[in-house]
């Protein structure tokens, strides 16, 4: 079966530029969540999506969106880059998005760089 | 809100060495708790994770025990390996059923 697929895996882009990621979950799994990770404040939680619908949201600005698609694929959208957006950003899949008793499976990122 | 608190890192060790990495949490109500790991260019890997108090998550020689009377969920294994170096991440998903993460933990063995 295969894993959680993320592309592109790096990225270099501009401050004010606007970057689309995409997220291909495990076959079956519903639901993707979106996480960014930095050195200084660790794995943040963005978004999750199940069915086409954000269902959470974590404390990020609104140039931070995203969307998922009916066949589970996902992607996340940041406009006007700012140097801080440099991250790790990781998507999750799982069957139904209950994270408290479900396992969620990573890709294994999108390292993205501003400049 | 919840919170989840670990260790700094690095923990360096030598090869069989005894590992402990603390984890304590915030959180109304009554979370579940996880420990994922991320090897160098990698995604994060589910662990081990316990859903009520007292229950012991184990898996690949390490272990951890939820304790609610001092909220805390610390990640041991007996005798670590060189292929056990990576990035530890004790985390909880509470009512809000999303994955709040610690800052992650660094652990280097050296042979």
């Amino acid at each position: 079966k295969a894993g959680v697929t993320q592309t592109p895996r790096y990225l270099i882009k501009t401050r004010g530029q606007q970057v689309t990621l995409s997220c291909s979950p495990i076959s079956g799994h519903r639901s993707v969540s979106w996480y960014q990770q930095t050195p200084g404040q660790g794995l943040q939680f963005l978004f999750e999506y199940f069915s086409e619908t954000q269902r959470n949201k974590g404390n990020f600005p609104g140039r931070f969106s995203g969307r998922q698609f009916s066949n589970s694929r996902s992607e996340m959208n940041v406009s006007t880059l700012e140097l801080g957006d440099s991250a790790l950003y990781l998507c999750a899949s799982s069957l139904a998005g209950l994270a408290g008793v479900e396992e969620q499976y990573f890709g294994p990122g999108t390292r993205l760089t501003v400049t | 809100g919840d919170s989840v608190t670990q260790m700094e890192g690095p923990v360096t060790l030598s090869e069989e060495a005894f590992l402990t990495i603390n984890c304590t949490y915030t959180a109304t109500g009554y979370p579940s708790l996880f420990w994922y790991v991320q090897y160098p260019g990698e995604g994060l890997q589910l662990l081990l994770k316990a859903t009520k108090a007292d229950d012991k998550g184990s898996n690949k020689g390490f272990e951890a025990t939820y304790r609610k009377e001092t909220t805390s969920f610390h990640l041991e294994k007996g005798s670590v390996q060189v292929s056990d170096s990576a990035v530890y991440f004790c985390a909880l998903s509470g009512d809000t059923d999303k994955l709040i993460f610690g800052t992650g933990t660094r652990l280097q063995v050296f042979p």
